[in-house]
């Protein structure tokens, strides 16, 4: 069965300080991974599309990494303006999101 | 460009009530579809629509009905509302590339 999984559910992070957030899938056929931001009471926010391992976006603080196994999203020196939660969705014939992780980053 | 919109942004129903949400998308995009996200859950897949005239379910179905008129609207409808149904609904569209972009979201609480 295709099943993504997030770790972990939560990080607190001071300002500053470097950390990533995991995404393990387990799917055939993988045609894409997703990356969105999701803010309070607002809709998800797309942020990278990853094809093939090996493959890396960068965008501002953020850069997201991919495996044959596995995707990271790094967040460099975060800034409370990072504080949301993160969703990770791999893409076969249909979108399977995971749970995601919810960062706090503290000033 | 508005991208997805949704309305309403929240809404209190009675057991056994209908209504309808609305999605409106001005993308041009051919691929719709809705969401529901609950606590500890990823987002599900409830219905989709290829095009306008064409939808098809999703893996929690039971409880919704859609139609495509339009390329532009694409309306989920709770026929008896149950407790169960109470959750944050996500529209969301794409166009050729596999990327989804997602409306606001519609909070239903259903008592």
């Amino acid at each position: 069965e295709d099943q993504v999984t997030q770790s972990p559910e939560a990080l607190r992070l001071q300002e500053g300080e470097s950390s990533s957030l995991n995404c393990s899938y387990t799917v055939s056929g993988l045609r894409g991974l997703f990356w969105y931001r999701q803010d309070p009471g607002k809709g998800p926010e797309f942020l990278f599309t990853l094809y093939s391992a090996g493959e890396e976006k960068e965008k501002e603080r953020l850069k997201a990494t991919l495996t044959k196994k596995e995707s990271f999203l790094h967040i460099t020196a975060p800034k409370p303006e990072d504080s949301a939660t993160y969703l990770c969705a791999v893409y076969t014939d249909k979108l399977i999101f995971g749970t995601g992780t919810r960062l706090q980053v503290f000033p | 460009n508005a991208g997805v919109t949704q309305t309403p942004k929240f809404q209190v129903l009675k057991t056994g009530q209908s209504m309808t949400l609305q999605c409106a998308q001005d993308m041009n995009h051919e691929y719709m579809s809705w969401y529901r996200q609950d606590p500890g859950m990823g987002l599900r897949l409830i219905h989709y629509s290829v095009g306008a005239g064409i939808t098809d379910q999703g893996e929690v179905p039971n409880g919704y009905n859609v139609s495509r008129s339009t390329t532009e609207d694409f309306p989920l409808r709770l026929l008896s509302a149950a407790p169960s149904q109470t959750s944050v609904y996500f529209c969301a569209s794409r166009g050729s590339q596999e990327t989804q972009y997602f409306g606001p979201g519609t909070r239903l609480l259903v008592l």
